[in-house]
């Protein structure tokens, strides 16, 4: 177990509708980090907060958008969700003062029907 | 533009046998990481050992061994004595990113089949 938690473990949608995925950290880090894995596009970075503010961005679309809250917990809203937008989603965390590994949680598994 | 390439897409290996799985890398950034992460069929990312541009030394993580040539621009992993847990697909991916900002880049990874 990473410490790291995400929920809902599973979730299936239809086109068109909107999501939030959650993530909480472990205990005193301060960054988090989510990443898309699809079969066609492999693991890919999509956005990083810390301490409650957006730091870097990646292959993130449009129709997608984060937030990390003051309790450090993140979510990852997707809408306008496209068959495409099935895949895995990590939420991973990282200490403070640029420690360098990511611990990851169990995953979201997002299926759009 | 920084890049991770795993060759290998799958392996079979005896039980018991050493395994080595490869991964290059390409950065012109002299301060990097890099990290290997094992995921099982049940979709979990498992953080398994981590390697720094500056380490002296190869890591070690138990059964986990990173064999970090500079030079080549490689950072293999290698299992002593698999065992049947350890089939599962392996990713070496790379730190980008400066002070905070670490997001990972993820190379394709390689399917490991262990075979009683």
């Amino acid at each position: 177990d990473s410490g790291v938690t995400q929920t809902p473990k599973h979730l299936i949608t239809a086109t068109g509708q909107r999501v939030t995925l959650r993530c909480s950290p472990r205990s005193g880090d301060l960054s988090v980090y989510w990443y898309q894995q699809s079969l066609d596009q492999g693991l890919q970075f999509l956005i990083q907060y810390y301490n409650g503010e957006e730091r870097a961005k990646g292959n993130i679309l449009e129709r997608f958008s984060a937030q990390q809250f003051p309790d450090l917990h993140s979510e990852l809203n997707l809408s306008s969700l496209e068959l495409g937008d099935s895949a895995l989603y990590f939420c991973a965390s990282s200490p403070p003062g640029g420690g360098d590994t990511q611990y990851f949680g169990p995953g979201t598994r997002l299926t759009v029907l | 533009a920084q890049k991770i390439t795993q060759t290998q897409p799958g392996m079979f290996v005896q039980e018991k046998e050493a395994v080595t799985l490869d991964c290059t890398y390409d950065t012109s950034d002299p301060s990097y990481g890099l990290f290997w992460y094992k995921q099982p069929s049940s979709g979990e990312m498992i953080f398994l050992i981590y390697q720094g541009s500056y380490d002296q030394q190869n890591a070690t993580e138990g059964r986990y061994s990173l064999n970090f040539q500079k030079a080549r621009k490689s950072a293999n992993l290698v299992i002593s004595a698999s065992q049947l847990g350890d089939s599962a697909m392996y990713f070496c991916a790379m730190r980008n990113g400066r002070d905070s900002n670490y997001q990972l880049i993820w190379g394709a990874g390689t399917k490991l089949i262990i075979k009683p």
